[in-house]
């Protein structure tokens, strides 16, 4: 079945540090791809999408590559703010769109 | 537009009681799905409802089922509550095709003692 590989967390960064949280996925066809942020004691917001290959999402300066060739959709960020503190999703949908699988999470903490 | 709302926030239940969260879908979306959160872990998939039935069912038994009404708001029920049921839930509403992601909502914890 369709699945997602995210880098393990917690990644901790200074204020300004520039961010990679990779992500693999495996899937039968060319399933759409997320980012999703989860602040604390919220639900999850979607941060970014990307729907075919080579497409690139982005949203509040993060920024996302789809990338057939080697399944990753690793989410970057040139300066990462502390309020950017939060729980990162990478998440696939296949067509038709009949469920999302995610990966485990990443949690990052920025500190000043 | 109006998000999806779910309620309630928090809920502790007793196990083998039966529970029922609701979620009201942002407008414009027809499409409702529930997913399962433990802690520290990502969403699972549960089910999706569309038109009033259920449309894909993830690996979950059939204590858990669901409802949606002709408004796109849903339901979803667990009969005979098991500690490991304790979670996040969240809704998550889409149009059909999804083409503009899905909108989650801020969930119902649910603690099982």
């Amino acid at each position: 079945g369709d699945s997602v590989t995210q880098m393990e967390g917690p990644v901790t960064l200074s204020e300004e540090a520039f961010l990679t949280i990779n992500c693999t996925y495996t899937a039968t066809g060319y399933p759409s791809l997320f980012w999703y942020v989860q602040y604390p004691g919220e639900g999850l917001q979607l941060l970014l999408k990307a729907t075919k290959a080579d497409d690139k999402g982005s949203n509040k300066g993060f920024e996302a590559t789809y990338r057939k060739e080697t399944t990753s959709f690793h989410l970057e960020k040139g300066s990462v703010q502390v309020s950017d503190s939060a729980v990162y999703f990478c998440a696939s949908a296949p067509g038709g769109y009949q469920k999302v699988t995610f990966g485990t999470g990443t949690k990052l903490q920025v500190i000043p | 537009e109006t998000g999806v709302t779910q309620s309630p926030t928090h809920l502790i239940k007793t196990r083998g009681q039966q529970v029922t969260l609701r979620c009201s879908s942002q407008s414009g979306h027809n499409t409702v799905s529930w997913y399962q959160q433990a802690l520290g872990q990502g969403p699972q998939f549960i089910f999706q409802y569309y038109r009033e039935e259920e449309n894909g069912r993830g690996n979950f038994p059939p204590r858990f089922s669901g409802l949606q009404f002709p408004n796109y708001s849903s339901e979803l029920n667990v009969n005979a509550l098991e500690l490991d049921d304790s979670a996040l839930y969240l809704c998550a509403s889409s149009t059909r095709d999804a083409n503009y992601g899905y909108t989650f909502g801020s969930g119902t914890r649910l603690t099982v003692v």
